[in-house]
C-alpha cells in the first residue's frame, strides 16, 4: 500500500502561510504526489499534484524535497475557508489512491 | 457541467435490504470510483473502473457490485446490506492526459451519500 505520514492536526493564523508536510518514504520512481482537501463531510477537492519538481497553482504551492521522500503544500494566505482536512497521497494512476486520516488544517481568526 | 452527482443524499436501510446507489458524471471522464469513509477515517476505495465495460476491485469490495454500462454512470450495489455498511459514500471520476509520463489528473468527488444500515 502507498503510505504516507502526516501530522494529525495543525493550527494557522488566518492570513499566515500554512505550511503541511508529508513523509512519502516508499514512494516510487513513478509515482506522483498528490494533495486533496475534504471540507467538512463534503467530497474531497484536488488541489495540486507533482512528480518531481515543485508546482505552483491559484491554491497552492508543492515542494518536493530531491530525495522525493516527502513533500510540503504551502497555502500562502491562509483564510477561514481552508479549514479542512489535508490529504497526502502518492501513487501511480490518480483513479487508486489510497487515503490515510490526514492533516487537519484549523485557521483561526 | 453538473460535474458528478450522487442520489440519493441519505438512505436507511435494515439489515438484510438491497439497494442502488447512483453516480453520475456529466464529463466524458473514462476513470470512475466508488470510496467509503467510516468515521475519522479515511477514505477507502471500493471498486472503480476505467471505461465502459470494464470494472475492477479496490481495496474493500466485498459486499458490494459495479457495473459500467456507459461512460456517464457507475452505480454501486448492495447486495445485502450490514450495519458494519453503515458510513459515506464517495463516488468519483478522473481523466487521463495524454503523452509524456502516465499522469492521471484530479479526480473530481461527487458530494456522497449518508448511509445508515440498521
Amino acid at each position: 500500500d502507498a503510505k504516507t505520514t502526516q501530522p494529525t492536526s495543525m493550527d494557522c493564523a488566518e492570513g499566515r502561510a500554512a505550511n503541511l508536510p508529508c513523509n512519502h518514504s516508499t514512494i516510487s520512481g513513478n509515482e506522483y504526489v498528490y494533495w486533496y482537501r475534504q471540507i467538512h463531510s463534503q467530497g474531497p477537492q484536488y488541489i495540486i499534484h507533482g512528480l518531481k519538481n515543485n508546482e505552483t497553482n491559484e491554491m497552492a504551492s508543492l515542494i518536493i524535497t530531491e530525495d522525493r521522500k516527502s513533500s510540503t503544500l504551502i497555502l500562502p494566505h491562509a483564510t477561514l475557508r481552508d479549514t479542512a482536512v489535508y490529504y497526502c497521497i502518492h501513487g501511480g494512476s490518480n483513479y487508486k489512491l489510497t487515503f490515510g486520516k490526514g492533516t487537519l488544517l484549523t485557521v483561526n481568526p | 457541467n453538473a460535474g458528478v452527482t450522487q442520489t440519493p443524499k441519505f438512505q436507511v436501510l435494515k439489515t438484510g435490504q438491497s439497494m442502488t446507489l447512483q453516480c453520475a458524471q456529466d464529463m466524458n471522464h473514462e476513470y470512475m470510483s466508488w470510496y467509503r469513509q467510516d468515521p475519522g477515517m479515511g477514505l477507502r476505495l471500493i471498486h472503480y473502473s476505467v471505461g465502459a465495460g470494464i470494472t475492477d476491485q479496490g481495496e474493500v469490495p466485498n459486499g458490494y457490485n459495479v457495473s459500467r454500462s456507459t461512460t456517464e454512470d457507475f452505480p454501486l450495489r448492495l447486495l445485502s446490506a450490514a450495519p458494519s455498511q453503515t458510513s459515506v459514500y464517495f463516488c468519483a471520476s478522473s481523466y487521463r492526459t495524454s503523452g509524456g509520463i502516465s499522469s492521471y489528473n484530479e479526480q473530481f468527488f461527487g458530494p456522497g451519500t449518508r448511509l445508515t444500515v440498521l
